[in-house]
């Protein structure tokens, strides 16, 4: 199974709701971000929280990890029809393993106007 | 000034042909990565490169090559393509593994 898998695969609300996302992972992280992709496009990087932080703000987004429970939430709060995306989270795995940054297979959010 | 480019960005062949994507960046990063998204929005990671290192998914068929000519290039060089290829390929770039750029993609279809 996948280094990071995200929780719920779909996700439907209201414009002003917030939305909360999971990510789930199995190895030690260096870090971990959350990516936004938007229909046909290539990702755009939202975020990076380190291994020692347990949370971080940047505008709208409220991004939390629990390494205890290797596993992280990413919160839109006040949503907007143009967050309506696909949300992937990715982790740098302290494995001594090179460089593979390695994708979850994200959420899919539909924010209704 | 677009930071990772990727060409093409759709690229129709026949079964069996030898076909390969092209990838730029502009950003000094020292790392590149070639990703695979399916029919079902997966992006699998297919390689890793720092100029030093080569990673390889071990789930990647050897049909897929990478090759870089330099540090701001690493082209996906696919041989005796096969239906199931058929997804969308995305290359991206970061300095170790921070945020990571990503080009627009490439769909390539299989027929």
């Amino acid at each position: 199974s996948q280094q990071g898998e995200e929780d719920p695969q779909a996700l439907s609300i209201q414009e002003g709701e917030n939305a909360t996302m999971n990510c789930s992972y199995k190895t030690s992280i260096n870090n971990l971000q959350w990516y936004r992709q938007n229909s046909g496009r290539g990702l755009v990087h939202l975020i990076l929280i380190r291994s020692n932080e347990r949370e971080k703000h940047s505008g709208r987004l409220r991004v939390t990890l629990d390494t205890s429970k290797k596993s992280s939430s990413l919160l839109i709060t006040a949503s907007r029809a143009a967050d309506t995306a696909s949300y992937f989270c990715a982790t740098d795995p302290d494995n001594n393993a090179g460089n593979m940054l390695t994708f979850g297979g994200g959420t899919r959010l539909m924010v209704k106007p | 000034d677009t930071a990772v480019s990727q060409t093409p960005k759709y690229l129709v062949t026949q079964m069996g042909n030898d076909k390969s994507i092209k990838c730029e960046q502009n950003l000094g990063h020292d790392t590149m990565y070639w990703y695979k998204q399916d029919s079902k929005k997966f992006l699998k990671i297919m390689f890793s490169y720092n100029n030093k290192e080569l990673i390889i998914n071990e789930t990647v068929p050897n049909r897929f090559s990478p090759k870089s000519p330099d540090k701001a290039h690493l082209n996906l060089h696919i041989n005796s393509l096969e239906l199931g290829d058929s997804a969308v390929y995305f290359c991206a770039s970061s300095f170790m593994n921070t945020e990571a750029f990503f080009g627009q993609g490439t769909r390539l279809t299989v027929v």
